[in-house]
């Protein structure tokens, strides 16, 4: 089946630096990207939509200049959390569709530590 | 807006039980249902959809959901569970316009532990 892979899997950094997380749709083009977090015990929260070739759409309360999001092409999307602070500490995944009634499938998620 | 609720945070079960997770979600619309699987150290995967038509689904490994429109209900079902089963087990509706897969909105999700 479809594989989207994540990278890193696990990231530690320091407060105030900026950490980017890859996302790819391995054997499929994905117009259509998605981001998530998910905090412990909580559900997964959508963070934004990642269309290829344009500007991703935010979901109300995500600061778009904190988490920049950029889909360059139909098999890549990154998710740059900028001057990371502890409180960004969460587990990210992404998820990668055709569109419409195809299936979406998601990334293993990215565990981010900022100390 | 939307939203979705799972019931049980965290359920236990012996083999051969049955099991009955339950999902309720807010909206007055139309709606896309899905339920997801996350055995340990996997993906997320699709588990089953309903989109519209019989709304009893059946899915992957044994798992049935039935959606019940005027409870706003689409709970998931399996009658004899498998150590195997053992996953984290998420409720999803669509948020977006477009229906499908775009725009999920999941619920809490439900760990479920399966004991020989």
């Amino acid at each position: 089946g479809a594989v989207v892979s994540q990278h890193p899997s696990r990231v530690i950094c320091k407060s105030g630096t900026s950490v980017k997380i890859e996302c790819r749709s391995l054997d499929f083009q994905a117009t259509t990207m998605f981001w998530y977090r998910q905090f412990p015990k909580k559900s997964l929260m959508l963070m934004a939509t990642s269309n290829e070739g344009s500007k991703a759409t935010y979901e109300q309360g995500v600061e778009k200049d904190k988490f920049l999001i950029n889909h360059a092409s139909l098999t890549l999307s990154t998710l740059t959390v900028t001057s990371a602070h502890p409180e960004d500490s969460s587990f990210y995944i992404c998820s990668a569709g055709t569109g419409g009634d195809e299936k979406l499938f998601f990334g293993s998620g990215t565990q981010l530590s900022v100390l | 807006a939307q939203s979705v609720s799972q019931h049980n945070h965290h359920v236990i079960l012996s083999e051969a039980a049955s099991l009955e997770l339950g999902c309720n979600y807010s909206y007055g619309g139309t709606v896309n249902l899905f339920w997801y699987v996350q055995y340990p150290g996997q993906h997320l995967q699709l588990l089953l959809k309903y989109f519209s038509g019989d709304p009893l689904v059946k899915g992957i490994k044994g798992f049935e959901a039935e959606f019940i429109k005027s409870k706003f209900s689409f709970n998931l079902r399996k009658p004899s569970v498998q150590w195997s089963d053992t996953a984290e087990y998420f409720c999803a509706v669509n948020a977006g316009l477009s229906g499908g897969y775009n725009k999920l909105i999941f619920g809490a999700g439900t760990r479920l532990a399966v004991h020989p």
